[in-house]
């Protein structure tokens, strides 16, 4: 099983600022299949990513991915107030499909 | 509007069962993957199940095997989920989701969750 860990657990930033999501694999992710979302809380998770950066539909350009192997990363710009949330990467190279606990981003 | 609706949550004493179900509209329910995935209070995501388009092939992580059964209903664009021998960890949000475009993909719709809570 591949685990993912996320970092930090929390991040602090003020709207405006950029926000910079780390995830790492235990072993390399098939194909870059890595995924990222956001979830708020009393609700269900949105795709942002795929492809490891790949923007899913609707999603604004400030959200974007990088990555590949172990380490990948969800950059957010120019922060907006609705985007202070949780955000999980997921993989779907390797069965069992596995997420990480997950990246706090909070306002400062 | 591409929907995804659960049904059948509650409350249930360890060991019992209960049945969940989704139902899809907005799109072509027959031609996707379709999975559950469940968060425990105050936890990540995890994967639990994923079926087939036809209901042929069925997959699930290994803490729910032999427990829990995937299945689904294409004239009635509906997704199940029985759940049998539940466990106090098994108390979760269950997320019916479409798996984007393979087996084991990502998911882009979500529907809204169904709370299970196991508890004596």
């Amino acid at each position: 099983e591949i685990v993912l860990t996320q970092s930090p657990g929390t991040l602090s930033l003020s709207p405006g600022e950029r926000a910079t999501l780390s995830c790492r694999a235990s072993q390399s992710v098939t194909s870059n299949y890595l995924g990222w979302y956001q979830q708020k809380p009393g609700q269900a998770p949105r795709l942002l990513i795929f492809g490891a950066s790949r923007r899913a539909t609707g999603i604004p350009d400030r959200f974007s991915g990088r990555g590949s192997g172990t380490d990948f990363t969800l950059t957010i710009d120019r922060l907006e107030p609705e985007d202070f949330a949780v955000y999980y990467c997921q993989q779907h190279g390797s069965s069992p499909i596995t997420f990480g606990q997950g990246t706090r981003l909070e306002i400062k | 509007e591409v929907q995804l609706v659960e049904s059948g949550g509650g409350l249930v004493q360890p060991g019992g069962s209960l049945r969940l179900s989704c139902a899809a509209s907005g799109f072509t329910f027959s031609t996707y993957y379709m999975s559950w995935v469940r968060q425990a209070p105050g936890k990540g995501l995890e994967w639990v199940a994923t079926i087939k388009q036809d209901g042929s092939e069925n997959y699930y992580v290994d803490s729910v095997k032999g427990r829990f059964t995937i299945s689904r209903d294409n004239a009635k664009n509906s997704l199940y989920m029985q759940m049998s021998v539940l466990r106090v960890e098994d108390t979760a949000v269950y997320y019916c989701a479409r798996s984007q475009y393979l087996r084991f993909d990502v998911f882009d719709i979500w529907g809204q969750g169904a709370m299970v809570t196991v508890s004596p």
